[in-house]
Parts: C-alpha cells; structure tokens; sequence
C-alpha cells in the first residue's frame, strides 16, 4: 500500500500569512505515461465533508480560490495558502490515486494563531 | 447540481448487517465510478471501496478491512449506489460517506454522510 506522510501535524499562522503544509509518499505517485501525479488535496470543515481543492498535485478545482495551490512531483508535495483566511481553518488531507488501495494522508489542521 | 444523499446509518449490534444507501441527482450516474469513504470518530479518512461503471463491467474492489464483509452495489436506472456491510465490528464505527469519483480518480463530490455506530 502507498502510505501518505503529512506535516505539521497541525499549523498555526496568523491571517494574512502562508500557511504550507507536506505531503510525504512512500513511493512516487507520477505515472510516465500520462505525465501526471496522481495526487489530490482536500479541505475539510468542522462538521462538513471533505472538499476537493487539487488534483494532479497541481490543478485547481473550479470554484477553489487562487490563493490555494498544490506543487510537488513524485514523492514529495506541498500545498500552499499563500494568504491565510478566517474562512479556511480546517483539515486538509492529501490522497493518492495511483494505486488501489486508495489511500489518504493523516490530515494537517490550520488554526488562526 | 450534483447531489450525493446517504441513508440507511444508525445503531447496530457486532456481528449484524447493515445497508447503506446513496441517492444521487444532478448528474449522469452511469458515466461514473462511485466509492465509500468512511471516518472514524475524530479521525483520519479511510477508502472502503469503489465500483466502476457499466464500461469497465461495474467491477468492485475493497480496502482490506471491509474485504470479504462489505459489498459495494449500484443501479443506474436509478442512480443509486450501495454499501452493503456485514459481520459488523465495534472498530466500523464511522460516518460513511459516499463519493463520486471524477474521470482520472479523486473524489469530487461528497455526501454529507451516514453515521453507523456498532455497539453492543
């Protein structure tokens, strides 16, 4: 099974600040063929479902705003909210879809310091 | 608007079954693959198992915890997916929630999900 490390296991920034959270892969999540990372980021908020934020690591889901972005490539990824807001306090996990099992990371919690 | 709705979750004895069922709208449900996720109280989230559509012969597969006790089922011509949980044990205790899974693989739309509490 391909196991997702996150870190910090929590992080707090103050509002306006970058917040930047890693996602860690026990084995590369890139496939050749298609030139893509099979890797997905999800918010999710106290008492809601998860929200699809990024997938092929990088690619924005329609309606996330432009200051959530993903990068990474192979093993090693990293989401990036570049101006913290109130409104994005929650868990964000990262998930790989390359391999079945289907597999998520432990979670990061981003609280407003 | 898509719209993925659980029901079917409650309170149910180790060793019993339960059937979870999702109702969708707002979209073609053939043309997609569906998938349980489930979360335990407090915790992480954990992929139960998926089953692809018609195309790809609806085929199943399952996290290794469910494998053998969980039975992921779908009729398109209403546009329902299920989960089907037997042999149930204290540790499936989660709220299930059932998911879409978008073209190259993620989940793109949620349930607000069901909660299944497996207790004595």
């Amino acid at each position: 099974d391909i196991v997702l490390t996150q870190s910090p296991d929590s992080l707090g920034v103050s509002l306006g600040e970058r917040a930047t959270i890693n996602c860690t892969s026990s084995q590369s999540v890139f496939d050749s063929s298609s030139n893509e990372n099979y890797l997905a980021w999800y918010q999710q908020k106290p008492g809601q479902p998860p929200k699809l934020l990024i997938y092929w690591a990088s690619n924005r889901e329609s309606g996330v705003p432009d200051r959530l972005s993903g990068s990474g490539s192979g093993t090693d990824f990293t989401l990036t909210i570049s101006s913290l807001q109130a409104e994005d306090v929650a868990v964000y996990f990262c998930q790989q879809y390359y391999r079945i099992p289907l597999t998520f990371g432990p979670g990061t919690k981003v609280d407003i310091k | 608007e898509v719209q993925l709705v659980e029901s079917g979750g409650g309170l149910v004895q180790p060793g019993r079954s339960l059937r979870l069922t999702c109702i969708t709208s707002g979209f073609t449900f053939g043309d997609y693959a569906m998938s349980w996720v489930r979360q335990a109280p407090g915790k992480g989230l954990e992929w139960v198992g998926r089953i692809r559509n018609n195309f790809y012969g609806a085929t199943t597969q399952y996290a290794a915890s469910v494998k053998d006790r969980f039975s992921i089922s779908r009729d398109d011509s209403k546009g329902v997916a299920y989960l089907q949980m037997s042999s149930l044990k204290t540790e499936d205790t989660a709220v299930y929630y059932c998911t879409r899974i978008c073209s190259w693989g993620c989940f793109d739309n949620w349930g607000q999900g069901a909660l299944v509490t497996v207790s004595s």
